[in-house]
């Protein structure tokens, strides 16, 4: 079974300064990687994905990276702004099973 | 635009009771999850269904059910409750199986 596993569960970051939220993966299959953003007393929203025959995908000031050597995915934003603090998610699609998904890192941006 | 619609937002049970969490979708689609969201433990799936009178369980099942008759409708049903149960509940829905999952503002449940 597939596993994602974000290892850091808190992060701060000085506003303007760039946010690099990790996800790790533990088998090799080939699907797509989201990204979901979660505000408290809301639920989770959708804000990025990657297909796995890609290494970069890029929204705005968004931008998820794809190691597949590492088996590792990265969520950069950039410039951080206050209304970035949330906790974000990383989720794995089959595209045949429900997402799985991670434990989440919660952003801090201070401005 | 209500999208996914969760009643109710807060409730709090004794142990041994019974309660239904309600959750609506608008949008014509045929996946519908339920997710409980507890603290540093991420979204693990109770429960999902890929059309009406289909269901299947996810990750965590026990001490629920799930039912769908319609395909605006899946309600999950809580028996017998028990405190490993007080938590954030999500329900979701989706068009298929790849892609973006909607999701209802959560129902904070609390077992005493």
């Amino acid at each position: 079974d597939q596993q994602v596993k974000q290892n850091s569960p808190s992060l701060s970051v000085q506003e303007g300064r760039i946010s690099i939220l990790n996800c790790d993966y533990t088998n090799s299959m080939f699907d797509y990687f989201l990204w979901y953003k979660k505000y408290p007393a809301e639920g989770p929203t959708f804000l990025i994905s990657i297909s796995s025959i890609k290494d970069k995908n890029e929204d705005g000031r968004f931008t998820v990276f794809l190691n597949k050597s590492a088996k590792h995915l990265s969520l950069h934003i950039v410039p951080s702004q206050p209304g970035d603090s949330a906790v974000y998610f990383c989720a794995y699609d089959s595209g045949n099973t429900p997402l799985v998904f991670g434990k989440g890192t919660r952003l801090s941006v201070i401005a | 635009n209500a999208g996914v619609t969760q009643t109710p937002k807060f409730r709090i049970l004794k142990i041994g009771q019974s309660m239904t969490l309600q959750c609506a979708q608008d949008m014509n689609h045929n996946y519908m999850y339920w997710y409980r969201q507890d603290p540093g433990m991420g979204l693990k799936l109770i429960y999902y269904s890929v059309g009406a009178g289909i269901t299947d369980k996810g990750e965590v099942p026990n001490g629920y059910n799930v039912s769908r008759s319609t395909t605006e409708d899946f309600p999950l049903r809580l028996e017998l409750a028990a405190p490993s149960q007080t938590s954030v509940y999500f329900c979701a829905s989706s068009y298929g199986w790849a892609g973006e999952l909607f999701f209802g503002e959560g129902s904070r449940l609390t077992v005493l």
